[in-house]
């Protein structure tokens, strides 16, 4: 069955780099896009970006200075780099895919990242 | 960018009651429109697609509707399992937007 899982560090300092993994099963990365999506607490859903199943990439422009998205297909990983961590960086950060049109059926569970000293 | 402006914020009803949530685009999305549930700590789940199609195993007391700039997601026969936050999502053109949120309580 289709499956994503987000992991990383829980914790973050101001200032410095994020970087997230999101291990896909049941699906090739060749074949779906995967798309980082997140949510600080008590509030709503911001979209950052997206592997292609090509391999180009999209950001959203409010992030693109700081975010870079790339992946390993033969470890069925796709990975998330944000520098300049500020504390309204802190949220739930999911990864989540799509096929030709971009609305998300699988998701996964979630990693909460704080962005703290 | 296209702004999705959702409403209400929150909204308390009964059980077995109908409820209507809205949501505006501040242009025409030709029904690229879904809507999600979320649970509290849980990851949204997809209810809604196309602007009215039932995603799999979606209860059909939820339905969609809408065209061009307003869209509404409604929920008959109000259950406690409803009980959660419902997002709306355009996919008609980058970047991909979503709604603010409508927090749904049982009266």
């Amino acid at each position: 069955q289709v499956q994503l899982k987000e992991s990383g560090p829980g914790l973050v300092q101001p200032s410095q780099t994020l970087s997230l993994t999101c291990t896909v099963s049941g699906f090739s990365l060749t074949s779906y896009n995967v798309h980082w999506v997140r949510q600080p607490p008590g509030k709503g859903l911001e979209w950052m970006g997206r592997m292609r199943y090509n391999g180009d990439t999209s950001y959203n422009s409010a992030l693109k200075s700081r975010l870079s998205i790339s992946r390993d297909t033969s470890k069925n990983q796709v990975f998330l780099k944000m520098n300049s961590l500020q504390t309204d960086d802190t949220g739930t950060y999911y990864c989540t895919r799509s096929a030709y049109y971009s609305r998300f059926a699988y998701w996964g569970q979630g990693t909460l990242v704080t962005v703290s000293s | 960018d296209i702004q999705m402006t959702q409403s209400p914020a929150s909204l308390s009803a009964s059980l077995g009651e109908t409820v209507t949530i809205e949501c505006r685009a501040s242009e025409d999305i030709y029904n690229g429109l879904a809507w999600y549930q979320q649970k509290p700590g849980k990851s949204p789940q997809l209810l809604i697609y196309n602007a009215n199609s039932l995603h799999t195993g979606v209860p059909s007391r939820f339905s969609g509707s809408g065209s061009g700039t307003q869209y509404s997601l409604k929920i008959n026969s109000l259950q406690s399992e409803d009980v959660a936050s419902y997002f709306c999502q355009q996919y008609y053109n980058y970047p991909l937007t979503f709604g603010s949120g409508t927090k749904l309580e049982i009266k």
